[in-house]
Parts: C-alpha cells; sequence; structure tokens
C-alpha cells in the first residue's frame, strides 16, 4: 500500500464544475503539498500546509491531521485547470523529502 | 528571479552509458533534491543535497550518484544505464530551516535510454 493514496485517479468535468481530489497518507507528517504537473512536465507548488485550509484564486485546500487526509477544491474550473495533480507529504524527520501519490488526471471541457 | 532551471531538456542515451543532468537551484535556496518520475507514476525521491553532502537518499542502487557545488547548484548522475531508467528527472531546491519548506520545482530532464 502507498504512503500517499489519491482518488480519483482521472476525472473529466464540464466548465464551470466544482471539483474535489482527495488525498489520504498513511505516515506522520510535518507538511502536505498539492503540486500541479502540465503535460511536458514541469511541476507547480500550489499549496503546503501542516493544517487548516488555504485559499488561492479558485483553488482551496483543507487539511485534517487527525484523519490522515486532505482535499483539494476547484470552483469555477476552467479548460485551463486540466492537469495532474498530486499529493505529496513531507514525513517527520525528512527535511524536505517529499513523498508522492501517483497523481489525479483532471480533464476539463467546454 | 530565476526559478529552478535543469538542463538538458531531453536526452537520449544507449544502455551501459553514462548521464549527468544539471540542475541550478531558485536563488537563495541551499538544498537540492532529484526525483525520478516514470511514465504516469509520481516521482520517486533519489536523494537529497545540502552543503555539498547527499543528506538523505531514496531506494535506488549505487549507479545514481550525485554532486552539490559551492553555488548550490547541482548534478545528477547515472552509471551503467538501463533501459528502465528512462524518466522524467526532477530537480527541486527549498531552504534549509530546519522545518519544512515549500519546494520549488524545475521543468525536468526528459531522459530516454535506447
Amino acid at each position: 500500500k502507498n504512503e500517499v493514496e489519491q482518488s480519483p485517479q482521472n476525472l473529466t468535468a464540464q466548465e464551470g464544475e466544482f471539483i474535489t481530489i482527495n488525498c489520504s497518507y498513511s505516515v506522520g507528517i510535518s507538511a502536505l503539498h498539492w503540486l500541479q504537473q502540465h503535460p511536458g512536465g514541469g511541476i507547480v507548488s500550489l499549496f503546503m500546509l501542516s493544517s487548516g485550509k488555504k485559499k488561492h484564486g479558485r483553488l482551496i485546500a483543507t487539511i485534517n491531521i487527525q484523519e490522515k487526509h486532505s482535499s483539494l477544491h476547484i470552483t469555477a474550473s476552467h479548460p485551463r485547470d486540466s492537469a495532474v495533480y498530486i499529493c505529496a507529504v513531507s514525513p517527520k524527520g525528512s527535511a524536505s523529502k517529499l513523498t508522492f501519490g501517483t497523481g489525479t488526471r483532471l480533464q476539463v471541457t467546454l | 528571479d530565476a526559478g529552478v532551471t535543469q538542463s538538458p531538456t531531453h536526452l537520449i542515451k544507449t544502455r551501459g552509458q553514462q548521464v549527468t543532468l544539471r540542475c541550478s537551484p531558485k536563488s537563495g535556496h541551499d538544498t537540492v533534491s532529484w526525483y525520478q518520475q516514470a511514465l504516469g507514476q509520481g516521482p520517486q525521491f533519489i536523494f537529497q543535497y545540502y552543503e555539498e553532502e547527499e543528506r538523505q537518499r531514496g531506494n535506488f542502487p549505487d549507479r545514481f550518484s550525485g554532486h552539490q557545488f559551492p553555488n548550490y547548484s547541482s548534478e545528477l548522475n547515472v552509471n551503467a544505464l538501463l533501459l528502465g531508467d528512462s524518466a522524467l528527472y526532477l530537480c527541486a531546491s527549498s531552504l534549509n530551516q530546519g522545518w519544512d519548506t515549500e519546494a520549488f520545482f524545475g521543468q525536468g530532464t526528459r531522459l530516454t535510454v535506447v
């Protein structure tokens, strides 16, 4: 079993829909990261959080440390949001080493 | 302010050859981590360099080695290439503050071994 599990693996949505991607992890962490990867490879960090909730534009990330669970929400989705969204955790005692989930491939259509 | 830059962007090598990939961290960052991402998979941690030393290592064979220079840039070397080494190699830089900080990623080097 992977230390970081994401669901769903693939997601297709219509423009304007509210999207939720889930991440569960099984290790103690010091931080959880949400990342975006476009075709071609480059990864962009969206959020780093260790508690509560963060919001940036149409993106919202929440984390529940007790339940070892995080969600990434996209409001009013747009085709440019199409990408792979990856959850990664920094295990305790492993400064800056990230353990990644396998990603959620999101396709937003018109 | 340049972010993390990696070179080359694409590379084709033959089995048995050796390859060197390069990474320049974001300005002000002192820690460089390398990841291997196979097609359709999440990145896997290879190792991390700080103060010119390998600080942590993932589950990769000794064929994978690295180096960090005084200017914090880093190289990843892979010897005796195997077909299975074909992947996107990502470099991430961060600032060592004794607690986890945000990592910034480069665009990656896509290595194809034939």
